[in-house]
């Protein structure tokens, strides 16, 4: 079974810079998170989907991140305009809806640096 | 938000010691997980312990769960050099809810 694929590994741009990540899901999960991890810090909730929806976007600052995921299966991230503190790591991770519990698999991540 | 605190945010021994870490919550959980994350890699589901139950076991790790003092421990015994990495517990207030990640504990196993 194919994991959660993300791209690219690595990036780097100049505060104001717009980017984008993507994921590609584990065949078949309904839901679909993106987190993302500060150095040194557990990761934190960005959004959920389930399927093109979104479940929960509470912490997502919507002023400059924005997500949508395609037809229930792709998704993109975008940062726009990029501050210094949006450095981190970007995971993306993917749950069965049909658990009876969240057992989330993840990406490798992308990891983002803002000079 | 964070859920709540791994303790300690650090631990160092040596090959064949055991290891433990703590976690502490904050809110009324489903399920409790632990994750562990390679230097630069994502994270890995470890074991998983239901919000009924005590105790779980799976090879070298042990978790107990205790709801009253919303707290949970990982043990890993007979720790080898590759169990080096952070843990992460994690916790979801109901099925279908997004996973919510504590600060996590890194570990080193030295040889």
């Amino acid at each position: 079974e194919a994991g959660v694929a993300q791209s690219p590994r690595y990036k780097i741009i100049e505060k104001r810079q717009s980017v984008a990540f993507w994921c590609n899901p584990i065949s078949g999960h309904a839901t679909l998170y993106w987190y993302q991890q500060i150095l040194g810090q557990g990761p934190k909730l960005l959004i959920q989907f389930q399927n093109n929806g979104v479940v929960d976007d509470s912490q997502l600052p919507k002023d400059r991140f924005s997500a949508e995921r395609l037809k229930g299966v792709d998704s993109t991230l975008k940062i726009q305009p990029a501050k210094l503190e949006d450095s981190a790591v970007y995971l993306c991770a993917s749950s069965s809806y049909l658990a009876s519990y969240t057992e989330a698999f993840f990406g490798q991540g992308t990891r983002l640096t803002v000079v | 938000s964070q859920q709540g605190e791994e303790d300690p945010q650090a631990l160092s021994i040596q090959e064949g010691e055991n290891a433990t870490m703590n976690c502490s919550y904050k809110t009324s959980i489903n399920n409790l997980q632990w994750y562990r994350q390679n230097s630069g890699r994502g994270l890995v589901h470890l074991i998983l312990i239901r919000s009924n139950e005590r105790e779980k076991h799976s090879g070298r790790l042990r978790v107990t769960l205790d709801t009253s003092k919303k707290s949970s421990s990982l043990l890993i015994t007979a720790s080898r050099a590759a169990d080096t990495a952070s843990y992460f517990c994690a916790t979801d207030e109901e099925a279908g809810t997004a996973l919510i990640f504590g600060k996590g504990t890194t570990l080193s196993v030295s040889s």
